[in-house]
């Protein structure tokens, strides 16, 4: 797989339900981030987590990341339909300026 | 809050033309991005600036692209002969430090007839 990787592709789930993404890198990191794109929008960011962080917090998100496996999760909480969107995870590799970004998990919830 | 602001919008040229599209990044960043986003495809790098200098480009930031800072608040990308595969969001991203969080812009839709 490519450098910043999401799965699932695809993923519906009733509102107040829990939205758990992955994403997966192949070469060491400076830091992982998360951002949301609603249809044909900007991107908006949502978290960053450093190399030498293995959780992370903000409000109903939480990022893990786990360098030793290469991949972060993002789990969002009790979802809303406003959290319809599709999710990314973009990578910077260490010692260089390039962010990869993944192909992104849309998440649908339905009310 | 500060945010990252693009302009046009929404840019219409013809095959062969020049376009520029601008961004003010947020006032007290130093690192500075443009990105492409094909319709329906994955966000792309094309290239960083640092220091009033190109940091790192990547395969797609060809002879055709160049980008500028030509003042304290602007910085630019051209596009020197369009083609119709240049079609697509361009968005633009600055950051405060190299590992920090990159704000984006909301993005400049190109359209190359």
């Amino acid at each position: 797989s490519q450098q910043g990787e999401e799965d699932p592709q695809a993923l519906s789930i009733q509102e107040g339900e829990n939205a758990t993404m992955n994403c997966s890198y192949k070469t060491s990191i400076n830091n992982l981030q998360w951002y949301r794109q609603n249809s044909g929008r900007g991107l908006v960011h949502l978290i960053l987590i450093r190399s030498n962080e293995r959780e992370k917090h903000s409000g109903r998100l939480r990022v893990t990341l786990d360098t030793s496996k290469k991949s972060s999760s993002l789990l969002i909480t009790a979802s809303r339909a406003a959290d319809t969107a599709s999710y990314f995870c973009a990578t910077v590799h260490t010692g260089g300026f390039k962010t990869i970004f993944g192909a992104g998990t849309r998440l649908f919830v339905k009310a | 809050e500060p945010e990252v602001t693009q302009t046009p919008s929404h840019q219409v040229t013809q095959m062969g033309q020049e376009v520029i599209l601008r961004c003010v990044p947020i006032s007290n960043h130093l690192y500075f991005y443009w990105y492409r986003q094909i319709l329906g495809q994955k966000v792309e790098f094309l290239v960083s600036f640092y220091n009033n200098e190109i940091s790192e480009k990547s395969e797609i930031f060809d002879d055709q692209f160049s980008v500028e800072r030509p003042d304290g608040s602007n910085f630019t990308l051209k596009i020197r002969s369009t083609k119709l595969e240049d079609s697509a969001m361009y968005f633009c991203a600055s950051s405060l430090g190299l590992v920090d969080e990159q704000y984006f812009g909301p993005g400049t839709r190109l359209t190359v007839t």
